[in-house]
């Protein structure tokens, strides 16, 4: 099993829709976790952290759920600039300090 | 302030030969990791330096790839006897502590003939 696990997608979506995207980690003493965005033939970049109590930044929102080992980002009123791979992060954690990135997961939105 | 820079953008090399790729991480990060990346598909992480801790070198694929990092700064990851397998694009990245979110650079565009 994979340590940090995505639907590969694509999603398509039209503009204004929501849509969300779970990423599941296998390592149950996972202590941080990330959400960034690759856009295409460009490096990642941090989109936003997700603290436990869930964290919401503009129309994005992330949480965490402990207990089924996942995490999801949520995106409201989809813009054709949301376009990219998203990345599920994580931090192991446990002396592991390396951050685990998941495959990604690519969301398409069209007008 | 400036970011993690890489040189060069782009490198095509023939089969056989030994490349250098550079990376320039953010200044006081001590952290600093490489990562491939092939086409349409996800990072792959080869090594991470933390300060003068030795070197993670869990995640490069033969002896055919090194690192180096000099003076906790600048690091250079050298691929010997390049194979077509090597194409990909690989990106650097840095943090101020490993826990801490990452940095990544543009990252280098490696084709090999």
């Amino acid at each position: 099993r994979k340590e940090v696990e995505q639907d590969p997608g694509p999603f398509n979506v039209p503009e204004g829709a929501t849509v969300a995207f779970n990423c599941t980690y296998s390592n149950s003493a996972s202590q941080s976790f990330f959400w960034y965005r690759q856009d295409c033939r460009k490096e990642p970049k941090l989109l936003m952290s997700v603290y436990s109590s869930g964290n919401e930044d503009g129309r994005f929102t992330a949480q965490l759920n402990r207990a089924s080992q996942y995490i999801s980002l949520l995106i409201r009123d989809s813009k054709l600039s949301d376009s990219a791979t998203y990345l599920c992060v994580v931090l192991p954690g446990g002396g592991y300090n390396k951050l685990i990135f998941g495959a990604g997961t690519r969301l398409a939105v069209h007008p | 302030g400036a970011g993690v820079s890489q040189s060069p953008s782009n490198k095509v090399t023939e089969k056989g030969k030994d490349v250098e790729l550079r990376c320039d991480p953010i200044s006081g990060h001590t952290a600093l990791y490489w990562y491939r990346q092939s086409l349409g598909q996800g990072l792959e992480f080869l090594i991470y330096f933390q300060g003068n801790s030795a070197p993670d070198k869990s995640g490069l694929p033969s002896d055919r790839f090194s690192a180096e990092r000099t003076g906790g700064s600048v690091s250079t990851l050298t691929i010997q006897r390049t194979q077509q397998e090597d194409s990909a694009v690989y990106l650097c990245a840095s943090s101020p502590i490993p826990t801490d979110t990452q940095y990544f650079g543009p990252g280098t565009r490696l084709t090999v003939l």
